[in-house]
């Protein structure tokens, strides 16, 4: 199995612009999560799907924070306008089942100058 | 609320020497536990996990973990500890009807020849 896929690996945009972040879950998983860590706010879960439903955004932190998952294989993450402040390491996990051992991909790294 | 606390930001160990990295939960009920290790620039990599039965649990790369109960407590441990373990190490929590993972901030680990 190729685990989770993320792209790009790396971002560098600049403020105002719109970022799409994109992941690939491991086949069969119905659980797909959106985490985001930084040195201060360590991971932070921004929002999960459940069978490609939004269960919780809480974790959204703005309307400039929108996510999709259009079917079981793809979901996206996106800000627009994007802002200095969210530059951050992405990372999209998946799981069969919740709670259970949940796996990630390598991440996108954001930089927003 | 579940919660978890890594009390140690940072540890310095020398090779070959033995390892334990703290980690205390909250949660009224048994808890999902999981450890995972983050090496640099890579997602994170589950070592271990327990959900119940024996309490002390075998994972990945010769490490180890012991659920207390009556501590709260969820150690992880190594009893000779090799330069590639260098790595930050997330303990994480879980809940039965709760589907999100509570993270703590993260252990970073050192290793001195």
């Amino acid at each position: 199995d190729a685990g989770v896929i993320q792209s790009p690996r790396h971002e560098v945009t600049e403020m105002g612009q719109e970022v799409t972040l994109r992941c690939k879950p491991i086949s069969g998983h119905d659980y797909l999560f959106w985490y985001r860590q930084t040195m201060m706010r360590g991971l932070e879960l921004l929002i999960y799907f459940n069978n490609n439903v939004p269960i919780d955004d809480s974790g959204m932190p703005e309307d400039r924070f929108s996510a999709k998952m259009p079917n079981a294989s793809f979901s996206t993450l996106k800000i627009q306008p994007s802002e200095p402040r969210d530059s951050a390491v992405y990372f999209c996990a998946s799981s069969l089942g919740s709670p259970n051992e949940q796996f990630f991909g390598p991440g996108t790294r954001l930089t927003v100058l | 609320a579940q919660s978890v606390t890594q009390p140690d930001i940072h540890i310095t160990v020398s090779e070959g020497a033995s390892l334990e990295l703290r980690c205390n939960y909250s949660y009224g009920a048994t808890p999902y536990l999981f450890w995972y290790v983050q090496s640099p620039g890579q997602g994170l990599q589950l070592l271990l996990k327990y959900f119940s039965g024996d309490t002390l649990v075998q994972g990945i790369k010769g490490f180890e973990a012991e659920f207390k109960r009556s501590q709260s407590s969820f150690n992880l441990r190594k009893p000779s500890v090799h330069w590639s373990d260098a790595a930050e190490y997330f303990c994480a929590v879980g809940a039965e009807r709760n589907e999100k993972l509570t993270f703590g901030t993260g252990t970073r680990l050192t290793i001195i020849p």
